[in-house]
């Protein structure tokens, strides 16, 4: 167990809607990552938050927003969502520089 | 610009024998080196890193992975390889101290044979 949790573990969804996915880093660590996992793409970032700022941006298409609370906990909003949406999206968190700890992910099926 | 490859889509190795997974990166300055694994329905989970100092690094797993500055290579290896070390491998490198500037590689599908 990483430390990191992720909900919901399994997301089907149709076509033009709206999802949310949250998770909560390892106590302490401040960085969140996430990062979406397709067969044909790999592992992609899309964006990083640290202590409530975004602080890097990646692959992230504007569908696709995401957020950190003040409890450090995460959002990533994917709204007007497509088939080639469907994927795997994980959560990370770190320590600064240091390794990052990923979440069980979830899975999402867009229909 | 900063870059990271993992040369082999896919790495088959008898069971009991060594193996070895291979990146190559690109990075200015000097380098944050990471190694994870992934299970199947699993998420990424880390195995080692090079920060800095011995360039030979041991991480889980009996795995271990050596730093080669001139050949900016950071193999992982494992002496004797198990059934239950195939997964995907993932290689991940970072100029020194930029958490912002993390980039993964493509990830190597490792199969050890029975």
């Amino acid at each position: 167990d990483s430390g990191v949790t992720q909900t919901p573990k399994h997301l089907i969804t149709a076509t033009g809607q709206r999802v949310t996915l949250r998770c909560s880093p390892r106590s302490g660590d401040l960085s969140v990552y996430w990062y979406q996992q397709s067969l044909d793409q790999g592992l992609q970032f899309l964006i990083q938050y640290y202590n409530g700022e975004e602080r890097a941006k990646g692959n992230i298409l504007e569908r696709f927003s995401a957020q950190q609370f003040p409890d450090l906990h995460s959002e990533l909003n994917l709204s007007s969502l497509e088939l080639g949406d469907s994927a795997l999206y994980f959560c990370a968190s770190s320590v600064g520089s240091s390794e990052q700890y990923f979440g069980p992910g979830t899975r999402l099926t867009v229909t | 610009a900063q870059s990271v490859a993992q040369p082999e889509d896919q790495v088959n190795v008898a069971e009991g024998n060594p193996l070895t997974v291979k990146c190559t990166y690109s990075v200015s300055g000097n380098p944050y080196l990471f190694w994870y694994v992934q299970y199947p329905n699993r998420g990424l989970q880390f195995l080692l890193k090079y920060i800095t100092g011995d360039n030979l690094v041991k991480g889980s797993y009996g795995f271990e992975a050596e730093f080669n500055k001139s050949q900016t290579s950071f193999h992982l290896k494992k002496p004797s390889a198990l059934v239950s070390d195939s997964a995907l491998y993932f290689c991940a490198v970072s100029p020194m101290n930029r958490d912002d500037k993390i980039i993964f590689g493509k990830g190597t599908r490792l199969h050890i044979l029975p």
